[in-house]
Formats: structure tokens, C-alpha cells, sequence
């Protein structure tokens, strides 16, 4: 198993400001990857984060606006950027060992953007 | 439609059997996953199934499989008021490690 620790738990924010939300793992593992959980609604994977290389964004996610940075096997970054109220959601930090093994999750960090 | 769909809410008395229900539309779907959120909290895996089962049981959990219509549910015997949580269906194709979600059936235990 992967013991994920995601940091701030949560933060309100003034809209236009960055805010950088933390991940790590107490292990390395092989793939990272950062979903957005809106009210109400499924989670929604923002990005593949990839150790060494650029991150791997879904369709609708921008780099500009969701820089993800991964230095190591055990940490990763997502920056959200110039907020405006529509990105108030949950951020989740989330693992896999390998392939074809449970996605571990971190406990999500509550963004409110005023 | 959605590639996972679930029903919004479920009430039941405490005690009663829950049943959460789940259809999916990849019929290559190799894994299908039963994940437990509570309040403030991330997701938790409860249970996974692969794609050549029909059923899994652990404890009170019940995970049934019906590949042919892509219905997955998750039974929970003896409802306690800890099981009230958003309960996540997902499931994931072969050589893909991303697996996609549904959008959470609430669970509300009453007693």
C-alpha cells in the first residue's frame, strides 16, 4: 500500500492569486496523478504527473493554468492558477505501485475561491 | 450518457442490506472498483473486482458482476451509521492504469 500526505488540507483563496497544493508518497511509486472532484460531480483526472518530464494533461486542462511539477518518485505538485470561484473544488492527489494495481488516494484539499 | 453511471442517493435503516448499483458501457473493462469517501476525507478503495468474475465477497461486502449488461453492484449486510459515505463505482481497461469514475451514490444511514 502507498501512504499519501496532501498538503494544505484546505484553503480559501482571493481569485486571481496561485495556490500550490503538495503530494507525497511514503514510497516511490510509478505513476501520480492529480483528479479535480467538483460538487456533486465525478472525479475528473486533470493530469498524468510525470517524473523528469512535462506532465501528461487531459483534454480541457491546460498547462498555463494547472503547472504540475514531479521532481521524484515521491512527490508532486499542482499549482492552480489566476483562480476565479469556478475552481472551487477538491483537489486529490492520487498513486498506482504499477500497472493494474489499486490507485491509492491522498484525503483532498478543499479549495474555496472568493 | 456517461461512461459510469450510479444513482445520486440511497437511504436505508440501519441494520437493512444496502445495495448500490452501477452500469458501465467498455465492454474491455478489465477492473471494476468499489471506493468509499467520507466526509473531508479521500477515497478509499473497499473492493475490486477483474472482469472474468461474477462475484466477490469480503465480510459484509457483496460485489456482484453481470458483464454481459455491464451491471456492477456493491451489497453492504447489516448497515451500520459509519457506512454513510459517497460510495464511487470505476472501472478500468486493460493497459490503462486511469480508471474512470461514476459520480458517487451518497449513502445515509438512518437509525
Amino acid at each position: 500500500s502507498a501512504v499519501i500526505s496532501q498538503k494544505p488540507s484546505r484553503d480559501i483563496c482571493q481569485r486571481g492569486t496561485s495556490l500550490t497544493i503538495q503530494c507525497q508518497v511514503d514510497s516511490q511509486v510509478t505513476m501520480m496523478f492529480w483528479y479535480r472532484q467538483q460538487p456533486g460531480q465525478s472525479l475528473t483526472l486533470i493530469a498524468t504527473a510525470n517524473q523528469g518530464s512535462e506532465a501528461t494533461y487531459e483534454s480541457g486542462f491546460v498547462i498555463d493554468k494547472f503547472p504540475i511539477s514531479r521532481p521524484n518518485l515521491t512527490f508532486s505538485t499542482l499549482t492552480v492558477s489566476n483562480m476565479s470561484p469556478e475552481d472551487s473544488s477538491i483537489y486529490l492527489c492520487s498513486v498506482r505501485t504499477g500497472m493494474n494495481t489499486e490507485a491509492f488516494f491522498g484525503q483532498g484539499t478543499r479549495l474555496t475561491v472568493v | 450518457g456517461e461512461d459510469v453511471e450510479q444513482s445520486l442517493f440511497l437511504s436505508v435503516r440501519e441494520g437493512d442490506s444496502s445495495v448500490i448499483n452501477c452500469t458501465y458501457t467498455d465492454s474491455s473493462s478489465t477492473y471494476l472498483y468499489w471506493y468509499k469517501q467520507e466526509p473531508g476525507a479521500g477515497l478509499q478503495l473497499l473492493t475490486y473486482i477483474f472482469s472474468n468474475m461474477d462475484m466477490k465477497q469480503d465480510q459484509r461486502l457483496t460485489v456482484l458482476l453481470n458483464k454481459k449488461d455491464k451491471h456492477l453492484s456493491l451489497r453492504i449486510a447489516d448497515t451500520q451509521t459509519g457506512d454513510s459515505a459517497i460510495y464511487f463505482c470505476a472501472e478500468s481497461s486493460g493497459g490503462s492504469y486511469i480508471p474512470t469514475f461514476g459520480r458517487g451514490t451518497s449513502l445515509i444511514v438512518h437509525p
